[in-house]
């Protein structure tokens, strides 16, 4: 299975900071078969990222995500108040498909 | 919009058996894949398997395979998770997600809100 090992746990930020989150895999995912979801307590995750860098629709351009084989990142390049929650990578390139465990962004 | 919802949260006893439900609206039902994931209390998402409910096609993560039943009733636009004997170790939040392709290949875009189950003597 594909080990995907999120970073940093927690993120501590203020709105209108930059927030830059990691998602490390433990063997190359293939075709950039990546994708990031927001989740926030008691709703279903949204899907934010596909392809490693693609928007899903109606996802505002402040979300970005990039990287290919083991590294990828998810940016969102100014906090907006609605954005602090938990978010998390998916890999969807080889089974079983595999998440990982959450980064959290709270607000400092 | 698009809606996956689920069944409302359930208290079991060890050994008891569960089936929990995941309805779609607003999408043809018959051409995507739902898929049924497991979030332990206080820990990551794991996948826990998929069917294709056109033809019941049904994909099992090797971890699950044997210890659930996904199954799905197009007449009804619903999925299925079910259980024939829980353990406390089953206790955990329960999501179900849409998805174009089984295996690999595309994402989940849509999920359901989750189903708390919770297995206690």
């Amino acid at each position: 299975d594909i080990v995907l090992t999120q970073s940093p746990g927690t993120l501590s930020l203020s709105p209108g900071e930059r927030a830059t989150l990691s998602c490390r895999a433990s063997q190359s995912v293939t075709s950039s078969y990546l994708a990031w979801y927001q989740q926030k307590p008691g709703q279903a995750p949204r899907l934010l990222i596909y392809g490693a860098s693609s928007r899903a629709s109606g996802i505002p351009d402040r979300f970005s995500g990039s990287g290919s084989g083991t590294d990828f990142t998810l940016t969102i390049s100014r906090l907006e108040p609605e954005d602090f929650a938990v978010y998390f990578c998916h890999q969807y390139s080889s089974s079983p498909r595999t998440f990982g465990q959450g980064t959290k962004v709270e607000i400092k | 919009e698009v809606q996956l919802v689920q069944s409302g949260a359930e208290v079991k006893k060890p050994g008891e058996s569960l089936k929990i439900s995941c309805k779609g609206s607003e999408y043809s039902f018959t051409t995507y894949w739902i898929g049924w994931v497991r979030q332990m209390p206080g820990k990551g998402l794991e996948w826990m398997g998929i069917i294709y409910p056109d033809d019941s096609d049904t994909r099992y993560s090797p971890s699950f395979q044997g210890q659930v039943t996904i199954s799905a009733d197009k007449s009804i636009s619903t999925a299925y998770l079910q259980w024939s004997s829980l353990k406390a170790s089953d206790t955990a939040i329960y999501y179900c997600a849409r998805s174009r392709a089984g295996i690999s290949g595309t994402p989940v875009d849509y999920w359901g809100q989750g189903t708390l189950v919770t297995v206690s003597s």
